[in-house]
């Protein structure tokens, strides 16, 4: 069973950068996995940030940043704002009609 | 301005059955691929099902031969019909419109609770 890889928490100060990545419990992801990252709010739906590894979705700003680093897809959040505080969750796409979600990072600023 | 508006949803007991809708607008939903992702209370998000544009339908094992992802053109509406419910079925069921592989405009969600 495939297991998508983030990690739970992190922490940021403002105005500072911060990496989430998005793994494979097994293998490497790369552009063919299609990762997307969204940000979540309580009790709001999600807001797609990036798809297609590093295209930002409409109205985000360019503080956010989708890339592959090393064997991960990855997020990049440059001068954390404090309504940043979100939890963030990657998806990759497996094929034929099939999409795995990883666990989901709640991001702390402060 | 597209909107996707979820509904159908509510308590409903252990065994039992519930269809929700995702009633669209400002785009044809038999246009697009559309996907239902679910949240359970305080865990992540996951991915349920989706529809292709020309009719496939793909599931999530956890819910493959319960539930049915299906859509209406003359109503502009996706639907997602769910049996034998169980327990771990219990969470907010989101629909959204499925571009370049990932999820693109979501819905604002309908919780489903599954419990005695």
């Amino acid at each position: 069973q495939t297991v998508v890889t983030q990690e739970p928490s992190f922490s940021v100060s403002p105005g500072g950068t911060v990496t989430l990545t998005c793994g494979l419990s097994s293998g490497s992801v790369s552009t063919s996995y299609y990762p997307s990252w969204y940000q979540q709010t309580p009790g709001q739906a999600p807001r797609t940030l990036i798809y297609n590894t590093n295209t930002r979705s409409s109205g985000v700003p360019d503080r956010f940043s989708g890339s592959i680093l090393g064997n991960k897809a990855a997020l990049t959040i440059t001068g954390a704002q404090a309504d940043d505080e979100s939890d963030y969750y990657c998806v990759l796409y497996m094929g034929s009609g099939n999409w795995v979600f990883g666990g989901g990072t709640k991001l702390t600023v402060l | 301005e597209v909107q996707l508006v979820e509904s159908g949803g509510g308590l409903v007991q252990p065994g039992g059955s519930l269809r929700l809708s995702c009633a669209a607008s400002g785009f044809t939903v038999s246009s697009n691929y559309m996907s239902w992702v679910r949240q359970a209370p305080g865990k992540g998000l996951e991915w349920v099902s989706v529809i292709y544009s020309g009719g496939n339908t793909y599931y999530a094992d956890s819910v493959k031969g319960r539930f049915t992802i299906s859509r209406d053109s003359s109503k502009n509406t996706l639907y997602l019909q769910m049996n034998s419910l169980r327990a771990e079925d219990t969470a907010v069921y989101y629909c959204a419109i499925t571009r370049e592989r990932a999820f693109d405009i979501w819905g604002q969600g309908t919780m489903v609770t599954v419990s005695s």
